[in-house]
């Protein structure tokens, strides 16, 4: 199992561009989610999905789309980049919440 | 609002001291509480907490629960230089599928 993975694993981009960063399990779960992490501010949830179709809002949302088309990706997009983007992000996935989550390496991503 | 607050931001200790970590919450429809550690990478899970008074125990950490006072500490013992890393909890509640974090503690084990 290669668990969960992330793509790419290190980003920059000028303001105004967009990008996908992938997040791809390997374990058939259905729960998903993405977080951002800055410093002193420790993991924030952007969006997550209990299940294939099904996504919703997490705390920080917004300048942030995702889709849940299959069980196994989570596709993360920032549609126009800004600064206050500059983050890592991770994605995570378990079962259920009700299961601990996984968590993939992580995303580098600087916005000039 | 619910929300998890964790103390101290940031611990500095010596090889064989003992630590404990604090994480209180504020929830409306408390389900459990997680512990995570986080060394340069991915947070990878410690425990889960769902009833008060249990202690989860795994080697040299333990953690308890006490859903009176609304808290959950995370005790280390004879701490090593591989425990520096930076310990998250994070709480789940009956009526969302979120899992939010708190903040983290810091924590550096010096020789």
């Amino acid at each position: 199992n290669a668990g969960v993975t992330q793509t790419p694993k290190f980003q920059v981009l000028k303001t105004g561009q967009s990008m996908t960063l992938q997040c791809a399990q390997d374990m058939n779960h259905e729960y998903m989610s993405w977080y951002r992490q800055d410093p002193g501010m420790g993991l924030r949830l952007i969006h997550y999905s209990v299940g294939a179709g099904i996504t919703d809002q997490g705390e920080v949302p917004n300048g942030y789309n995702v889709s849940r088309s299959t069980t196994e990706d989570f596709p993360l997009r920032l549609l126009s980049a800004a600064p206050s983007q500059t983050s890592v992000y991770f994605c995570a996935s378990s079962y259920s919440i009700f299961y601990e989550q996984y968590f993939g390496p992580g995303t580098r991503l600087t916005v000039t | 609002e619910d929300k998890v607050v964790q103390s101290p931001l940031s611990l500095v200790v010596h090889e064989g001291d003992t630590v404990t970590l604090n994480c209180s919450y504020e929830v409306t429809n408390f389900r459990s509480l997680l512990w995570y550690k986080q060394e340069k990478k991915a947070p990878t899970f410690l425990f889960m907490l769902t009833s008060s008074g249990i202690e989860k125990k795994s080697g040299r950490l333990s953690s308890i629960l006490d859903k009176k006072e609304l808290f959950s500490i995370l005790n280390i013992t004879a701490t090593q230089t591989g425990d520096s890393a930076i310990y998250l909890c994070a709480f789940t509640a009956y009526n969302t599928d979120k899992l939010i974090f708190g903040t983290g503690t810091r924590l550096q084990v010096f020789p």
